[in-house]
């Protein structure tokens, strides 16, 4: 089972870009990574998924490595409205093991 | 078009009872699942339909968990005796099947609340 962790905060700047990593080690080859966006009182919402390489799409990138082991989501110039928790997912495909990062609670400030 | 609703938003149950939490996915969306985020932590998935069948109910964390889905639409989540541990935010989100090029994007719901006294 794929471990996923993410650092719990991050502060940033309105303007500048955020780069968060979540690290999972134990990642299988079936295995998908999801990045998701959620406010409070909110379910969380998609932001972007990847296998390898780099994806991108119109509100952010994922960088994976070659081995697969860590992400990273980049969100360029962030405004005070990507204030979220932003959380990982190692995904099988297969409907049976879905694990969630702990979350890293993103704030941009002014 | 209107998204994954859930019911109740809130539920204050005393321990010992049995509650029982509603997900209407979104129409079209033959894929289900289950998650509980307790305070300030993350998701833990809980358990996956596709269609009426769930695969593997491994995720649930004990016996007195159970999920149902009929008509391949609603499902319900029932806890039964429930203990103080179990308040959480209970969330439930739909997709698309899953099939060879990827996980589907799931769409969540805004959640129950439960609250265990």
């Amino acid at each position: 089972l794929a471990k996923t962790t993410q650092p719990i905060s991050m502060d940033s700047y309105e303007g500048q870009e955020v780069n968060i990593t979540c690290s999972h080690n134990n990642i299988a080859t079936n295995d998908y990574i999801t990045w998701y966006q959620q406010f409070p009182s909110q379910g969380p919402r998609f932001i972007i998924q990847g296998y390898k390489t780099k994806v991108t799409n119109e509100v952010a990138s994922l960088f994976i490595p070659a081995d697969r082991k860590s992400s990273t989501l980049s969100l360029p110039r962030v405004s005070l409205s990507d204030t979220a928790v932003y959380y990982c997912l190692v995904d099988n495909n297969a409907g049976n093991m879905l694990t969630f990062g702990g979350g890293t609670r993103l704030m941009v400030k002014p | 078009g209107a998204g994954v609703s859930q019911s109740p938003s809130n539920k204050v149950t005393e321990k010992g009872k049995d509650v029982e939490l509603r997900c209407d996915p979104i129409s079209g969306h033959t894929a289900l699942y289950w998650y509980r985020q307790s305070l300030g932590q993350g998701l833990e998935f809980l358990i996956y339909f596709q269609g009426n069948s769930a695969p593997d109910k491994s995720g649930l964390p004990s016996d007195r968990f159970s999920a149902e889905r009929t008509g391949g639409s609603v499902s319900t989540l029932t806890i039964q005796r429930t203990q103080q541990e179990d308040s959480a935010v209970y969330l439930c989100a739909s997709s698309l099947p899953r099939g060879t090029s990827g996980p589907p994007k799931q769409y969540f719901g805004p959640g129950t609340r439960l609250t265990v006294t």
